[in-house]
Parts: C-alpha cells; sequence; structure tokens
C-alpha cells in the first residue's frame, strides 16, 4: 500500500528562519500529494496541493514541488512567522481513486520570536 | 458556505459501551471519509462513504461501522469500546468527480474511553 514518510519533529525556528520539513512517499503510480496543517485545537486544514510530476502548490508563502524522480514533495516557507506553529501533514492520495488518503506522522513546528 | 460539520465536540465513554459519531459534509459534497488520529499520530484511514455504501475501508475491526444518509450525511459506530479507541476521530468530505481527492475536514470528535 501507499506510504508517507516525513520528518520528526518537534522542529523549532526563530522568527523569519526559512523552514523545510522533508517528506517522500512510497506508491502505486503518482497520486496527488497534500500538505495539511493542524493548529493547536483545531482541526486539518489543507494547506497546499500537487496533482501531478513538477506541480508546485503554493499557499500563504508555503511551496511545495511533486518530485517524481526522488517521490519527495518537501515543504519549504522562505520566512516563518510565530503564527506558522502548528503541526503539519504531508499527505498523499491513491491512484485508482476512491479519494483514500494516507497520511505521514506529522512534524511540529514551533517558531519562537 | 458551511463546511464539515461533526457532532459532538467531547464524548466520554466507558469499556465495552457503543458510541456514535455524525458528521455532516461541506454543501455540494457526496463523498465522506472517516479516519482516526491518536495522540500524536497522523490521522489513519476507517472507510469511506459513497451513494450510501461503503466503498474502501482501512485496517480497522468490524466493530466499527458507518452509514451515510441520502442527504450525504454519515455516522461512525464503534462497538465494545476499548481503551485504545481513544482518539480524535476526523469526518473528511469530497466531491466525487474524476480522480479529484481533495478532502476538507471537520474539527473532530474526542473520544476517551475509560
Amino acid at each position: 500500500g501507499n506510504s508517507v514518510t516525513q520528518m520528526e519533529g518537534p522542529v523549532t525556528l526563530s522568527e523569519e528562519a526559512f523552514l523545510t520539513i522533508n517528506c517522500t512517499y512510497t506508491a502505486t503510480g503518482y497520486p496527488s500529494l497534500f500538505w495539511y496543517v493542524q493548529y493547536p485545537g483545531e482541526g486539518l486544514q489543507l494547506l497546499l496541493k500537487a496533482t501531478k510530476a513538477d506541480d508546485k502548490g503554493s499557499n500563504k508563502g508555503f511551496e511545495a514541488t511533486y518530485r517524481k524522480e526522488t517521490t519527495s514533495f518537501h515543504l519549504e516557507k522562505g520566512s516563518v512567522q510565530v503564527s506558522d506553529s502548528a503541526v503539519y501533514f504531508c499527505a498523499g492520495g491513491s491512484s485508482g481513486g476512491y479519494q483514500k488518503v494516507t497520511f505521514g506522522t506529522g512534524t511540529k513546528l514551533q517558531v519562537i520570536p | 458556505d458551511a463546511g464539515v460539520t461533526q457532532s459532538p465536540t467531547h464524548l466520554i465513554k466507558t469499556r465495552g459501551q457503543q458510541v456514535t459519531l455524525r458528521c455532516s459534509p461541506k454543501s455540494g459534497h457526496d463523498t465522506v471519509s472517516w479516519y482516526q488520529q491518536a495522540l500524536g499520530q497522523g490521522p489513519q484511514f476507517i472507510f469511506q462513504y459513497y451513494e450510501e455504501e461503503e466503498r474502501q475501508r482501512g485496517n480497522f475491526p468490524d466493530r466499527f461501522s458507518g452509514h451515510q444518509f441520502p442527504n450525504y450525511s454519515s455516522e461512525l459506530n464503534v462497538n465494545a469500546l476499548l481503551l485504545g479507541d481513544s482518539a480524535l476521530y476526523l469526518c473528511a468530505s469530497s466531491l466525487d468527480v474524476g480522480n479529484t481527492d481533495t478532502q476538507y475536514f471537520g474539527p473532530g470528535t474526542r473520544l476517551t474511553v475509560l
């Protein structure tokens, strides 16, 4: 079955630092890939997605590029803010349809002023 | 436009009891998926409902069952609760169009089994 491996946390950064959270996936075919974010006390929110190889998803200053050759979908942001503190989940869809999503274990990010 | 809603927000049960959780999908969505998120872990897929039928299922025992109603809302039932069933239960909705698989999540129901 599909699997998603992401960088373990927690990650602690100073405000305005550069962020990278690594994610690699194993799947049959080339499913859509996602990053979800979970703020403290809230549900999962879709942050960005890419539906095919070489696609770049972007939102709120975050970016991730679907790299077929390395089966990766690393999340990056050039300058993090305190408000970005949350848990970030990398996830992959299913190539065969039916929309089942497989999640990584999550990476907790803490941004300090 | 109302997003995905779930009820109740929190629930406390004892071992052996049964529980029913409810979900209303985002307006216009016809597919509902349920996930279990243990503390400190990523969500695990339980099952998915489309056209009132269970379409796909993850590695969960038969104690976990569900239902989808004609208005696309859904219920998750768990029988014979175990301590290990304590988790955040998430409902996600989506629209079954082609191979689109973007899911929108509700805030979850926090289940505690004592």
